[in-house]
This record gives C-alpha cells, sequence and structure tokens, in this order.
C-alpha cells in the first residue's frame, strides 16, 4: 500500500463542473504539498499546508491532520485546468513522499 | 526572478554510458532536491543538497549520484545507464532545508536510454 493515496486515478469532467480531489497519507506529516504538472513535465507548486484551508483565485485547499486526509478543489473548472495534480507529504528533511497523480481533463 | 532551471532538456544515451544532469535554483535558495518520475513508480526522491552537502538520499543504487556547488548548482550523475533509468528527472529548490519552506520545481531533464 502506498503511503500517500489520491483519488480518483481520472477525472474528465464538463467545463463549469466543481472538483474534487482526494489525498490520503498513512504516515505522520508536518505538512503537505499540491503539485500540478502539465503535459511537457514542469511541475509548479500549488499550496503547501500543514492546517486548515487555503485559497488560491478558484483552487481550495484543505487538510484534516487527524483524520490524515487533504482535498484540493476548483470551482469552476476550464480547459486549461487540464493536467496532472500530484499530492506530496514532506517526511522530514526536504523528503517528499508522492502520490500517484490524478489526470484531470476538462472538457469545453 | 528567474525560476529553477534544468539543462539539458532532453537527453538521448545508450545503455552503459554515463550522464550529467544540471540544476540551477531560484537566487538565493540554498537547498535542492532531486526526483526521479517514470510511468510505473511516479515521482520518487533522489536526494537533497544544502550549503554543498548530501542531507538525505532516497532507496536509489550507487549509480546515482550528486553533488552542489558552492554557488548551489547541483549536478546529479547516473553511471552505467540502463534503460530504466529512462525518465523524467526534476529538481526543486527552496530557501533551505526542511518541510516548512515550500519548493519550486524546474521543467526536468527527459532522458531516454536506448
Amino acid at each position: 500500500k502506498n503511503e500517500v493515496e489520491q483519488s480518483p486515478q481520472n477525472l474528465t469532467a464538463q467545463e463549469g463542473e466543481f472538483i474534487t480531489i482526494n489525498c490520503s497519507y498513512s504516515v505522520g506529516i508536518s505538512a503537505l504539498h499540491w503539485l500540478q504538472q502539465h503535459p511537457g513535465g514542469g511541475i509548479v507548486s500549488l499550496f503547501m499546508l500543514s492546517s486548515g484551508k487555503k485559497k488560491h483565485g478558484r483552487l481550495i485547499a484543505t487538510i484534516n491532520i487527524q483524520e490524515k486526509h487533504s482535498s484540493l478543489h476548483i470551482t469552476a473548472s476550464h480547459p486549461r485546468d487540464s493536467a496532472v495534480y500530484i499530492c506530496a507529504v514532506f517526511q522530514g528533511a526536504q523528503k517528499l513522499v508522492f502520490g500517484q497523480g490524478t489526470r484531470l481533463t476538462i472538457n469545453p | 526572478k528567474a525560476g529553477v532551471t534544468q539543462t539539458p532538456r532532453y537527453l538521448i544515451k545508450t545503455r552503459g554510458q554515463q550522464v550529467t544532469l544540471s540544476c540551477s535554483p531560484i537566487s538565493g535558495h540554498r537547498s535542492v532536491s532531486w526526483y526521479q518520475q517514470t510511468p510505473g513508480q511516479g515521482l520518487q526522491f533522489l536526494f537533497e543538497y544544502f550549503s554543498e552537502t548530501q542531507r538525505n538520499k532516497g532507496n536509489f543504487p550507487g549509480r546515482f549520484s550528486g553533488r552542489q556547488f558552492s554557488n548551489s548548482r547541483s549536478e546529479m550523475n547516473v553511471s552505467t545507464l540502463e534503460l530504466g533509468d529512462s525518465a523524467l528527472y526534476l529538481c526543486a529548490s527552496s530557501l533551505l532545508p526542511g518541510e516548512v519552506t515550500e519548493a519550486f520545481f524546474g521543467q526536468g531533464t527527459r532522458l531516454t536510454v536506448v
């Protein structure tokens, strides 16, 4: 069993829909990353959070440390949001453990 | 402010050769981490450098090595390349090591071993 599990693995939705991607982890952590990877490979850090909730534009990330669970929400989704979204947790000293990623496709 | 720069972007090597990849962190960042991404294994941590010292290492064979220079630029080297080393290699820089600082990723170097 992976230490970081994401669901769903693939998600296709229509433009404008509300999107939720989930991340569960089995190890004790102090912080969690949500990353976005577009075709071509480059990774962009969306959020780093250790408690509560963060919002940036149409993106919202929440984390529940007690339940070892985090969610990434996208409101009013747009085709340009199509990407792979990756959850990663810190296991101390900059060692990141990654989920397998969620491939999101938003159709116009 | 320039982002994290990785060179080269693409590379094709043959089995048995060695390869060196370069990562220039964001100006002022002193911590550099390296990751390997393959379709089968996803993203995996290779190693992390801070102030020219390796602070942490993932579960990779000794053929994978790295170093960091005084200007914080980092290189990773893979010797005796195997087909399974074909992957996207990503580096990330942060101001300091540890989980409290945000990491910024480069575009990656896509290595193909034939």
